[in-house]
């Protein structure tokens, strides 16, 4: 079964350009995060959708940067104009989002996108 | 004060033996409790859920304290493969919000 696709794996742009990342989460899953990991403040939330509606998204830095969901099967990221400091690995998970005993509350993570802004 | 800490470490402990992580959480509402584990440049992976009454698999032990708030994990037996970042992450709220910690560097040595 195909995880959660992340792209692009790598990205290396210059500051004040736009960033997207994609995500294509588990077929069936309604919860999707978007994490952001740097070594100094670990693993951040950054946004979280159920059911493509947004529910949580204090953890967003700032005006530059937006989430969307269009349907179930996709979501972006996007950093408009980015900065060095957005330098770091983003993750995207998902889950089943649904109560009840079958799910456990794991999270599937992609393997990440590495952003770099120069 | 930080929902989620641990100790950053890293632990370097020498194969065969035996090393614990703990773990505190500040939201007294929490539901879920986990322990994750990451490989350098990978992603997060469960590791393993923590119930109330304390699990095991293999060599691995998970024990729940909720009046004092914190979370441990006991690995026995420590193999080379141990070698990771192990992440203690909370969850509370109703639309599944989890929290991780920032992890705990486990170097096991030959």
């Amino acid at each position: 079964d195909a995880g959660v696709i992340q792209s692009p794996r790598h990205e290396v742009t210059e500051m004040g350009q736009e960033v997207t990342l994609r995500c294509k989460p588990i077929s069936g899953h309604n919860s999707l995060f978007w994490y952001r990991q740097t070594m100094m403040r670990g693993l951040e939330l950054l946004i979280y959708f159920n059911n493509n509606v947004p529910i949580d998204d204090s953890g967003m830095p700032e005006d530059r940067f937006s989430a969307k969901m269009p349907n179930a099967s996709f979501s972006t990221l996007k950093i408009q104009p980015s900065e060095p400091r957005d330098s770091a690995v983003y993750f995207c998970a998902s889950n089943p989002g649904t109560s009840g005993s079958a799910n456990t509350g794991e999270l599937f993570f992609g393997e990440g996108s590495r952003l770099t802004v120069l | 004060r930080k929902e989620v800490e641990q100790d950053p470490g890293p632990f370097n402990v020498p194969e065969g033996a035996t090393v614990a992580f703990n773990c505190t959480y500040s939201n007294s509402a929490s539901q879920s409790f986990f322990w994750y584990r990451q490989d350098c440049r990978k992603e997060p992976k469960l590791l393993m859920s923590v119930y109330s009454s304390g699990n095991e698999d293999g060599r691995f032990t998970a024990q729940l304290n909720r009046a004092s708030q914190y979370i441990s994990l006991l690995i026995r037996d420590s193999k080379l493969s141990d070698s990771a970042t192990y992440l203690c992450v909370v969850r509370a709220g109703g639309y599944q919000k989890v929290t991780f910690g920032t992890g705990t560097k486990l170097q096991v040595i030959p």
